[in-house]
């Protein structure tokens, strides 16, 4: 059973392009977090989903920021016009359903470079 | 409102010589209590869990945390130090059966040889 993917491992974009990155939750597994790492310090939440539906988004920026978990095919977090500051990785985890121990399983994340 | 303090951002300690990472929480709810382990520009690896059940937790690799009601504390700790135990450690907060997880800023451990 492979654990949580995520690609691409690394991301370097220029200011004001669009970055995009990809999370394949756990087989079975239809619940996906996704939360940023800046520099020395811990993950902070950013959106909480699941199949077609965005249940908490209280972390994301207002701004640029957007997240879908379609029916078919992996979790997209969407950054548009990105600036030097999105410079962070970004972790994906998924859970199989709310009702459990709240245990999330991450994937190895998503290194974010803005030139 | 919950919220999770790691009293110490770095911890350095002798191969060999025991590890104590500590860890405070509050939580409005039932709390589901964790610790996570990341090296150096990898992932996070689940240590433990604490979801209500035995109050001392045993974990992968040699921790083990004990989840104290009374101090709200949820200290990781290890016997022994190895050299590959050099890594980030956040302690994390959520209720159970909920979804809103509270990272903790996280401690760093060094191990000297």
């Amino acid at each position: 059973n492979a654990g949580v993917m995520q690609n691409p491992r690394h991301l370097v974009r220029r200011r004001g392009q669009e970055a995009r990155l990809r999370c394949s939750p756990m087989k079975g597994h239809s619940h996906v977090y996704w939360y940023r790492q800046l520099p020395e310090e811990g993950l902070k939440f950013m959106v909480y989903l699941q199949k077609e539906n965005i249940i908490d988004e209280s972390g994301m920026p207002k701004e640029r920021f957007s997240a879908e978990f379609p029916k078919e095919g992996p979790s997209i977090l969407r950054i548009q016009q990105v600036v030097r500051g999105d410079s962070a990785a970004y972790f994906c985890a998924s859970s199989p359903e709310i009702g459990a121990d709240g245990t999330q399983y991450f994937g190895p994340g998503t290194r974010l470079l803005v030139l | 409102a919950q919220s999770v303090t790691q009293l110490d951002s770095h911890v350095s300690v002798s191969e060999g010589t025991p590890v104590l990472l500590r860890c405070n929480y509050s939580s409005s709810y039932s709390p589901s209590l964790f610790w996570y382990v990341q090296h150096p520009n990898k992932g996070l690896q689940l240590l433990l869990k604490y979801t209500s059940a035995a109050t001392l937790v045993k974990g992968i690799n040699g921790f083990e945390a004990e989840f104290k009601k009374s101090e709200t504390s949820f200290h990781l700790t290890k016997p022994s130090a190895h050299m590959s135990d050099a890594a980030e450690y956040f302690c994390v907060v959520t209720h159970t059966g909920g979804f809103k997880t509270i990272f903790g800023a996280g401690t760093r451990l060094f191990v000297k040889a």
